[in-house]
């Protein structure tokens, strides 16, 4: 079974630049998460997917931050413009779906480190 | 506001030893917890989950969690130069939301 893809795997731009991140799930996963990793903290959730809706958006900068998940399947997330205190690894993780009393595994794809200079 | 706390590292053990890591969290409706396991540059891994109080093992890997005192651990035997990583409790963030809350995570290094 092939594991959660995510390109691309490093980037390096200028503050104020855009750019963006895309992820595939593992294959039939309903739920999508995207979470940003700052060096020495644990992963923090910036958006929530189930199929191609948005099951929370919380914590993901608005002003700033964008991403879909079309079709369901793929997604994509968006910095525009970026900050120096966007630099981080941006890891996208999926799981089977979000139903029944207990959360279900999630599987990390192999994230992408940005650098924002 | 949800909140993981993990033992802070790093946590330096000898190969062959008993590495112990704790985690303690502020939400009292969790139903299951997950350990994963982040080697340095690599994305987290997933190691152990445990839903129900009590222990559970997984070769050289022992899960603990006392929902009373919303406090789980996770026990490495016999500790290898392999298991060195960042250890994350993951807690969900709550019945229903499917999220996971993680922690900093402990650095663990075991001394060959």
């Amino acid at each position: 079974e092939a594991g959660v893809a995510q390109s691309p795997r490093y980037k390096i731009i200028e503050k104020r630049q855009s750019v963006a991140f895309w992820c595939n799930p593992i294959s039939g996963h309903a739920t999508l998460y995207w979470y940003q990793q700052i060096l020495g903290q644990g992963p923090k959730l910036l958006i929530q997917f189930q199929n191609n809706g948005v099951v929370d958006d919380s914590q993901l900068p608005k002003d700033r931050f964008s991403a879909e998940r079309l079709k369901g399947v793929d997604s994509t997330l968006k910095i525009q413009p970026a900050k120096l205190e966007d630099s981080a690894v941006y890891l996208c993780a999926s799981s089977p779906r979000a139903g029944g009393l207990y959360q279900e595994t999630q599987y990390f794809g192999p994230g992408t480190r940005l650098l924002v200079l | 506001q949800k909140e993981v706390e993990q033992n802070s590292g790093p946590l330096s053990v000898p190969e062959g030893a008993i590495a112990s890591l704790n985690c303690t969290y502020s939400d009292r409706v969790s139903q299951s917890f997950f350990w994963y396991r982040q080697y340095s540059g690599k994305s987290p891994e997933l190691i152990m989950s445990i839903y129900s109080n009590g222990d559970k093992e997984d070769g050289r890997f022992t899960a603990q969690l006392n929902k009373a005192s919303q406090y789980v651990s996770l026990l490495i035997r016999d500790s290898q130069p392999s298991d060195s990583a960042t250890y994350l409790c993951a807690p969900p963030s709550g019945a229903g939301s499917y999220q996971l809350t993680f922690g900093k995570g402990t650095k663990l290094s075991v001394i060959p």
